[in-house]
């Protein structure tokens, strides 16, 4: 079956360590994004890559980094300068043959800071 | 720019009663506009979508929404609620176009149903 697929569901990190969350699809999809999702404030736009090797800034980019090597790959990696790194992450792609910006998303990460 | 809107971070319904969940945008040209579904603990899952056909959208487990450009309103209704409806949803606008795929969610809203 076809989707996006994202690891681990849960993580734990220590103040000042860098973590990376993976997110793989088999959707043949162009562009896929990073949302951060905190209670009562809906989703937030981190970073988004439309085409292979190439990438753009979201809202809140500030800590995080991304690369985008391969198609299928986007991960994410939140860095010890993100103040506040505690939420749920979710990746999602869209397809990039009409322009209705129909996202699917993975089942989400969700990072605990200790 | 665009934004959106939901009125009520909490809604509750009786089992067998109406929902309707309010959602309000703002944009600068003609909005795709969505509703999606979350699952504690999991990702977000398409209902429905406006892309300029029918002002009336129908989509998945009976739910259904309509676009008022008047109005700036694209409100989810379902006729009767269900046990299994009890999820937090949340509205969204994309400008579409090249934009694609960027798109500006709403707060959420939280539908308990009470047996």
């Amino acid at each position: 079956d076809g989707g996006i697929t994202q690891s681990p569901k849960y993580l734990f990190r220590k103040e000042g360590q860098n973590v990376t969350l993976s997110c793989e699809q088999n959707l043949n999809h162009d562009a896929m994004y990073w949302y951060r999702q905190d209670p009562g404030q809906g989703l937030r736009l981190i970073y988004y890559s439309q085409i292979v090797n190439d990438f753009q800034k979201g809202d809140i980019a500030e800590g995080y980094s991304v690369s985008r090597e391969k198609k299928e790959s986007f991960p994410l990696t939140v860095t010890s300068a993100q103040k506040n790194p505690t939420a749920f992450y979710l990746c999602a792609s869209s397809w990039s043959g009409g322009p209705t910006g129909e996202l699917f998303f993975g089942e989400g990460s969700r990072l605990t800071v200790l | 720019a665009q934004s959106v809107t939901q009125l009520g971070s909490h809604v509750s319904v009786s089992e067998g009663a109406l929902v309707l969940l309010r959602c309000n945008y703002s944009s600068s040209v003609p909005p795709y506009l969505f509703w999606y579904v979350q699952y504690p603990n999991q990702g977000l899952q398409l209902l429905l979508k406006y892309t300029s056909a029918a002002t009336l959208v129908k989509g998945i487990n009976g739910f259904e929404a309509e676009f008022k450009k008047s109005e700036t309103s694209f409100h989810l209704t379902k006729p009767s609620a269900h046990m299994s409806d009890a999820a937090e949803y949340f509205c969204a606008v994309s400008p579409g176009g090249t934009s694609y795929g960027k798109l500006t969610f709403g707060q959420g809203t939280i539908l308990t149903v009470h047996p």
